[in-house]
């Protein structure tokens, strides 16, 4: 169906070290949108991937969109405290009006 | 700009009680929605509405009505209220266009006793 995968559901490192959170989906995506949500807090956008192979970076986070348009992934490099939260992707459900589908999210604690 | 705006932060319902969960954005979003998250899952779709007086279920709406008298009001009512709408609710807006990100309110964590 439309659902979206999203592994690891929970993952921790030491601070420093890189994290990385995958999504799939079964059916060809027009786009993926990536969320932070830090604990107690609301979701904010962080970024969308809408072209087949595409790759986006901020800063320490780099952006991924697989070539089929079936995947994405989100890496960060050098995990700092201030990056603890759950990331989640969300695609666009169909029949447009940006409805979304959000995956289960990946939780990302950080030890210092 | 306040952005999303959402009342109240927390409340606890009784079963079968009722109340309205207050969304107002000041972006001028054409597209506003509701969804609930519970918890170590993902955000679920509950309502959504292009425009003011137009409103159309999500993924899981039983329980839940909406309306939408202006373009930056969203309440979502919730009537005989169950033990299973314990979550937490999160009003968002987005621009009128395809593909584009969508703002959060701060939540309303409710739980339902």
């Amino acid at each position: 169906g439309q659902q979206v995968m999203q592994i690891p559901q929970y993952q921790h490192v030491q601070e420093g070290e890189d994290f990385t959170t995958y999504c799939n989906s079964s059916t060809t995506l027009s786009n993926i949108q990536w969320y932070k949500q830090r604990p107690g807090g609301h979701p904010v956008f962080l970024i969308q991937l809408v072209k087949s192979g595409e790759v986006k970076k901020q800063k320490r986070l780099t952006f991924q969109f697989g070539e089929a348009k079936k995947n994405s992934s989100l890496h960060i490099t050098a995990t700092q405290t201030t990056d603890v939260g759950t990331y989640f992707c969300a695609r666009t459900l169909s029949g447009g009006y940006n409805k979304l589908i959000f995956g289960a999210g990946t939780r990302l604690a950080v030890h210092p | 700009n306040a952005g999303v705006t959402q009342t109240p932060k927390f409340r606890i319902l009784k079963i079968g009680q009722s109340m309205t969960l207050q969304c107002t954005q000041d972006m001028n979003h054409n597209y506003m929605y509701w969804y609930r998250q519970d918890p170590g899952m993902g955000l679920k779709l509950i309502y959504y509405s292009v425009g003011a007086g137009i409103t159309d279920k999500g993924e899981v709406p039983n329980g839940y009505n909406v309306s939408r008298s202006t373009t930056e009001d969203f309440p979502l009512r919730l009537e005989l209220a169950a033990p299973s709408q314990t979550s937490v609710y999160f009003c968002a807006s987005s621009y009128r266009q395809q593909n584009t990100e969508a703002f959060f309110g701060q939540g309303t964590r409710l739980t339902v006793v």
